[in-house]
């Protein structure tokens, strides 16, 4: 079974543009989560989508926004890049929510996003 | 206060000995924790999971669950330089993560 796919792997923008980034689940998973993971503030959570609706949310500004398409594929949008948001992307896909307690997550390889 | 906070490390242990890694929560409630190790430039993987108070062992692994003192802990018995990465503790059904404990195993 593939593993979770993301993309692109790498991309480099500037101030003030916009970003969309792309997670293909595992087969069959139907929740994705994203998170934001840099050095100095580690793994943190932007949200998670469940059979298309927004189950959850991290405490990220409005400019992050995220959609879920049916066939379980999510994309994530930033808006008005900043400097702080380079960062490396992570998504992860989960059978049920990643919200339960007994639910696995498998990690995508990441978008590293630079910011200049 | 955080969610759940990691032992910050680094930390360096020679080959063979025993690696230990800590992780405390806030939430009583929390009934379940995974540990995922990060490889340089990779992902998170799932190593282990615990669901109940004790240990469960995995091969070279052993997770430690204490509910009462609300810590969670990793043992890498016999530490390999491949052991060496970044180990992550999470809280079942939380969504988020430690800040993770960067593990150096040398020759």
């Amino acid at each position: 079974k593939a593993g979770v796919t993301q993309t692109p792997r790498y991309l480099i923008k500037t101030r003030g543009q916009q970003v969309t980034l792309s997670c293909s689940p595992i087969s069959g998973h139907r929740s994705v989560s994203w998170y934001q993971q840099t050095p100095g503030q580690g793994l943190q959570f932007l949200f998670e989508y469940f059979s298309e609706t927004q189950r959850n949310k991290g405490n990220f500004p409005g400019r992050f926004s995220g959609r879920q398409f049916s066939n379980s594929r999510s994309e994530m949008n930033v808006s008005t890049l900043e400097l702080g948001d380079s960062a490396l992307y992570l998504c992860a896909s989960s059978l049920t929510s990643g919200g339960t307690i007994q639910e696995t997550q498998y990690f995508g390889p990441g978008t590293r996003l630079l910011v200049l | 206060q955080k969610e759940v906070e990691q032992n910050s490390g680094p930390l360096s242990v020679p080959e063979g000995a025993i690696a230990s890694l800590n992780c405390t929560y806030s939430d009583r409630g929390s009934q379940s924790f995974f540990w995922y190790r990060q490889y340089s430039g990779k992902s998170p993987e799932l190593i282990m999971s615990i669901y109940s108070n004790g240990d469960k062992e995995d091969g070279r692994f052993t997770a430690q669950l204490n509910k009462a003192s609300q810590y969670v802990s990793l043992l890498i018995r016999d530490s390999q330089p491949s052991d060496s990465a970044t180990y992550l503790c999470a809280p079942g059904g939380k969504l988020t993560f430690g800040q993770g404990t960067i593990l150096t195993v040398h020759p």
